[in-house]
């Protein structure tokens, strides 16, 4: 059974700071690597994606991947409420199927 | 554009109806999501096509689940004899093609209630 890890939160980050939310997986072919945010009662939308290992920056999106420790994570300098939804980990699993976490949820409080 | 839609948006059927839930894709998108998520819980896949073609359908619960994509735009899923535990916000996703390591499009869900 394929599967990713996310701490479910909620995380709890003041406005301002920088919000870490981290995923682990198991299968080690993966290649690509999704986080969407998910706001309630909303559908998920993409945030970023990354396939090589290191770092890939979006504004104030980092995200981060190493294949060999099997995680993946992203970064959110300079929190804004806005920014307070769940966040879900994708990773890609054959040719065309993804396999979710559950999320994290995360409250950037004012 | 016009993104992906879906609808009944909300949908509540007494148990043993049968449910249709229809998705419209972003127009030429190959590829053709189902996905059922819980509350609290990330999507779980229920079945992919391609193009026309079912290329997999092992999410589905059971047999009571079955879905349509004839033309390769336009896809209905049916839930037949709905059960309680059939609860749940389904949703559709679109994508250009049919590698993943394009995003998924995803439309505002169908919350099926069954009571």
């Amino acid at each position: 059974q394929k599967e990713v890890e996310q701490n479910s939160g909620p995380l709890s980050v003041p406005e301002g700071a920088i919000a870490s939310l981290n995923c682990t997986y198991s299968d080690r072919v993966s290649q690509s690597f999704f986080w969407y945010r998910q706001y309630s009662g909303k559908s998920p939308e993409l945030i970023m994606s990354i396939y090589s290992n290191g770092d890939k920056e979006d504004g104030r999106f980092t995200a981060q991947l190493n294949k060999a420790s099997q995680y993946v994570s992203l970064l959110i300098r300079d929190s804004q409420p806005s920014d307070s939804a769940t966040y879900l980990c994708a990773v890609s699993h054959s040719n065309y199927q993804l396999i979710w976490g559950a999320g994290t949820k995360l409250i950037i409080k004012p | 554009g016009a993104g992906v839609s879906q609808s009944p948006r909300y949908k509540v059927a007494k148990r043993g109806q049968d449910v249709a839930l229809r998705c419209d894709p972003i127009s030429g998108h190959v590829s053709l999501f189902w996905y059922q998520q819980a509350l609290g819980q990330g999507p779980e896949f229920l079945t992919y096509f391609q193009n026309e073609a079912q290329l997999d359908k092992s999410g589905l619960p059971s047999d009571r689940f079955f879905a349509e994509r004839p033309e390769g735009s336009v896809s209905t899923l049916k839930i037949q004899r709905t059960q309680q535990e059939d609860s749940a916000v389904y949703l559709c996703a679109s994508s250009p093609t049919g590698h993943n390591s394009y995003e998924q499009y995803f439309g505002p869900g169908t919350r099926l209630t069954v009571t």
